[in-house]
């Protein structure tokens, strides 16, 4: 089991470039989310996934795009990269239902953006 | 005022130190308590998980849940250089809920 993977793994863009980060998970998991963490900022939830097709908005969604076309693939997309989206970003699944320890989260490795 | 509220630090201590990590939280109705610890430029991963008020044992880490004070804590006994990481809290309004909300996390150095 890989758990989660995320590509790529470093990423430098130039303002108003886009670029597509890609969450792979081989645990089965049906929820899927993208967060971002920055000093004394924390994790801020972008968005997430309850299921294959669907997506919502998460704690900071601006400025991001995300499709679950497949359950094991979570895509978020920057259409038109900014300074102020440089950040590490990490992918994190876990089990659906409502058994308390399904609460638990796994997260990727992050991947290290820089926007210029 | 924010949902989840933890001191970033950064905390130092010499190494066999007892290190205590504290989080306060505004809403009454989270039930759900974790604590990840995320080492230096890797993901966060689960340490401990609670639920509703009491305390956990898991070795040397003892989770503490106070509801009434709306207070979490993360003990570490006899702590080692290895235990050196940033340590999130989290916590959830129930099983399923589909958000975590996590605290800043605080960054602790055991010298050796």
């Amino acid at each position: 089991n890989a758990g989660v993977t995320q590509t790529p793994k470093f990423r430098v863009l130039k303002t108003g470039q886009s670029m597509t980060l890609l969450c792979a998970q081989d645990m089965n998991h049906e929820y899927m989310y993208w967060y971002r963490q920055d000093p004394g900022m924390g994790l801020r939830l972008i968005h997430y996934s309850v299921g294959e097709g669907t997506t919502a908005k998460g704690e900071v969604p601006d400025g991001y795009n995300v499709s679950r076309l497949k359950k094991q693939n979570f895509l978020l997309g920057l259409e038109s990269a900014a300074p102020s989206q440089t950040s590490v970003y990490f992918c994190a699944s876990r089990l659906a239902g409502l058994v308390a320890t399904y609460n638990e989260q796994f997260f990727g490795p992050g991947t290290r953006l820089t926007v210029l | 005022q924010k949902e989840v509220e933890q001191d970033p630090g950064p905390l130092s201590v010499p190494e066999g130190a007892i290190v205590s990590l504290n989080c306060t939280y505004s809403n009454s109705a989270f039930q759900y308590f974790m604590w990840y610890r995320q080492y230096s430029r890797k993901g966060p991963e689960l340490l401990m998980y609670t639920y509703s008020s009491g305390n956990k044992e898991d070795g040397r880490f003892t989770a503490q849940v106070d509801k009434s004070s709306k207070y979490i804590s993360l003990f570490i006994r006899d702590s080692q250089p290895s235990d050196s990481a940033t340590y999130l809290c989290a916590m959830s309004l129930q099983g399923g809920s589909e958000k975590l909300v996590f605290g800043k996390g605080t960054k602790l150095t055991v010298n050796p």
